[in-house]
């Protein structure tokens, strides 16, 4: 599997945009960036995914590299709620996703 | 609710007992996938179902453990023999799309 590379941890302020970046230099041309996110003492959540071109849903935007070496997930406004640990994954044409450390997002007040 | 159910959420046993964890997916998903998570670490991946057809397993899952899927509905997970460092949260997952995974709570396992 394409590894990721992912800051331990980060820190936001409450109702501030938020951007969480990840690293991914030996992307093959097939390989699907999934970004999950887990809260304390839950199961991890789907959050996003895209391939090539920037993706935006209800929870988050997905912005990625014109070379697809990098990615960033974006919070638009940070709530106490979306304090987590964030995965960045990258799926081959599979099915099972392999999860790395993630990066532990803290929310100030 | 209709999402992914685990049972039971804690289980404490003494080293040597067998366990069983069930995981019900969300109803329309053929996929079904269990990970294993220790504390401050990732989950990691242990074995996938495609309807009842286990399509994947992972090196992690030693001989001890068993999982079936027997008519594409429900999953169990058994651990014989169990050992410490079985001790983990154990994770159930389904999906209908692969890489859009719904996971359960968790079914938290603690040999003494």
């Amino acid at each position: 599997d394409a590894k990721t590379t992912q800051p331990n941890s980060m820190e936001s302020n409450e109702e501030e945009p938020v951007h969480l970046p990840c690293n991914h230099s030996t992307i093959s041309g097939t390989d699907y960036i999934h970004w999950y996110r887990q809260l304390p003492s839950q199961g991890p959540e789907y959050v996003i995914h895209g391939l090539t071109s920037n993706v935006n849903n209800r929870m988050a935007s997905l912005a990625i590299a014109e070379d697809r070496k990098s990615s960033t997930l974006i919070l638009h406004r940070a709530t106490l709620r979306d304090a987590a640990v964030y995965y960045c994954i990258l799926r081959d044409a599979g099915n099972m996703l392999t999860f790395g450390g993630g990066t532990r997002l803290m929310v100030k007040p | 609710d209709t999402g992914v159910s685990q049972d039971p959420r804690h289980k404490i046993t003494k080293r040597g007992q067998n366990v069983t964890f069930r995981c019900d997916p969300i109803s329309e998903h053929n996929r079904l996938y269990w990970y294993r998570q220790t504390l401050g670490q990732g989950p990691e991946f242990l074995t996938y179902f495609q309807n009842e057809a286990q399509l994947e397993k992972s090196r992690l899952l030693s001989d001890r453990f068993s999982a079936e899927r027997p008519k594409g509905s429900f999953s169990t997970l058994e651990i014989q023999r169990t050992e410490q460092g079985d001790s983990a949260m154990y994770l159930c997952a389904s999906s209908r799309y692969p890489g859009e995974l719904f996971f359960g709570e968790g079914s938290r396992l603690t040999v003494l």
